[in-house]
């Protein structure tokens, strides 16, 4: 079993729509980061959470330490947030990665 | 404007060759790593170096060298001794510090001739 588990894997969207990814770990972590992946192989950081809850634009993510898991939600999906969305935690000094969710958005 | 930069974008390697993917970073980052990405799996760690002259083995270093001569560049070779080197390729930096974000290049798709 992976220790970073993210749903779902693919996920088509309605420009509009809102948007969830989850991500659920099995090890003790120090941080949990939200990774977006162009289609180019490009990676971007879009946030890195220890606790609560964080907003960027359309996006937010929150996080529940107690029961090790995270959400990315995307407000008002637009086609230009079509990627791969990656979740990595941060253990001692190194990111352990999701398998990533492939979001599709449709105009 | 700081960043990393990843070269050749695309490199195309014969069987039994060495080939050298180049990493370079000028945002001041001691710690830099680089990562294989394979169809369907997470990013996998290769090697990290958090110093100069000083390199760590990640959990898929073997059939692969790199060495960190000055703060800004880590190249990583892919040796012959690799024998699936067909992948995505990342390197990144980040300041020293447990959970750092890390900030990455665009990546080098190697495929084998």
């Amino acid at each position: 079993k992976n220790e970073v588990e993210q749903s779902p894997q693919n996920l088509t969207a309605q420009e509009g729509e809102f948007i969830t990814i989850n991500c659920s770990y099995s090890v003790g972590i120090s941080a949990l980061h939200w990774l977006q992946q162009h289609p180019g192989g490009g990676i971007v950081s879009l946030f890195m959470l220890s606790s609560g809850k964080k907003k960027h634009g359309r996006l937010i993510a929150t996080i529940n330490i107690q029961e090790k898991h995270s959400s990315l939600h995307i407000t008002a999906s637009h086609p230009r947030d079509s990627a791969v969305y990656i979740c990595a935690v941060s253990r001692t000094d190194k990111l352990i990665f999701g398998t990533g969710t492939r979001l599709q958005v449709f105009p | 404007d700081g960043g990393i930069t990843q070269s050749p974008k695309y490199l195309f390697r014969k069987e039994g060759q060495n080939v050298t993917l180049s990493c370079e970073q000028n945002l001041n980052h001691d710690a830099m790593y680089w990562y294989r990405q394979d169809p369907g799996q997470g990013l996998r760690l290769i090697y990290y170096s958090q110093i100069v002259n000083d390199f760590q083995k990640g959990d898929i270093a073997e059939g692969y060298s790199v060495s960190r001569e000055k703060k800004e560049s880590f190249p990583l070779t892919v040796t012959s001794a690799q024998k699936n080197p067909t992948a995505f390729y990342l390197c990144a930096s980040s300041i020293l510090g447990g959970g750092r974000p890390q900030h990455f290049g665009d990546g080098t798709r190697l495929s084998i001739l």
